[in-house]
């Protein structure tokens, strides 16, 4: 079974840090486009970043370029997302997703974790 | 940056159709993939290319993709379809960015 879990989701102060995890397993991880998305409550969907099969294309939405890093261990079938200078804006539910097998980043997202709540707020 | 454009709501009886839109500037010359959104759950892919199901998927749903605008299509709609839906594309003029719709709450009256 292909599966996603997300881990490492919490609360921090505004202006802190938080690395997230999300392990995969039932697929061949190293074939993957993988990405994170996020959610605020109440709110729809935003794409955060995704990285190619091998790491050497990262890319970012605008509001976290510069705060916010992705990566992934292939050995370790690991994606992880690591969050820097945190705002109250960042409170979201963030979903890791396998993306397209191809060498670009274009397609669907299937599947999904079930997400893990992060919580900035003093 | 490109914009999808989404109803907030859509309702229908049980048993009738339902279509969400998706609007986008020449959306019909990109892929558009539709996920439905359950209350506390992750979303789930429904439709992918504009009118492929991904397995176990019911064929009641079913997508289309032209011009100006893009639909999701729910026949024979249960219960069990309230939710919420969002449309999605890649965007290759803004940097390999990824977009979503706003999302369509879809109310089984």
């Amino acid at each position: 079974e292909v599966q996603l879990v997300e881990s490492g989701g919490g609360l921090v102060q505004p202006g802190g840090s938080l690395r997230l995890s999300c392990a995969a397993s039932g697929f061949t991880f190293s074939s993957y486009w993988m990405s994170w998305v996020r959610q605020a409550p109440g709110k729809g969907l935003e794409w955060v970043a995704n990285i190619k099969q091998d790491g050497s294309e990262k890319y970012y939405v605008d509001s976290v370029k510069g705060r916010f890093t992705i990566s992934r261990d292939n050995a370790k079938n690991s994606l992880y997302l690591q969050m820097n200078s945190l705002r109250a804006e960042d409170t979201a539910v963030y979903y890791c997703a396998r993306g397209s097998r191809g060498p670009a980043a274009t397609g669907w997202f299937d599947p999904w974790g079930q997400g893990t709540l992060v919580t900035v707020s003093s | 940056s490109y914009v999808l454009t989404q109803p907030p709501s859509v309702s229908v009886a049980p048993g009738q159709t339902a279509r969400i839109t998706c609007g986008g500037n020449n959306i019909g010359s990109k892929s558009v993939h539709w996920y439905q959104q359950k209350p506390g759950q992750a979303p789930v892919l429904v439709v992918y290319d504009d009118s492929d199901r991904p397995s176990g998927i019911p064929e009641r749903f079913s997508g289309s993709n032209s011009g100006n605008t893009a639909t999701l299509t729910i026949s024979r709609v249960e219960a069990g379809d309230e939710a919420d839906y969002y449309c999605q594309v890649w965007d290759s003029s803004s940097d390999h960015h990824v977009v979503f719709g706003g999302g369509t709450k879809l109310t089984v009256l």
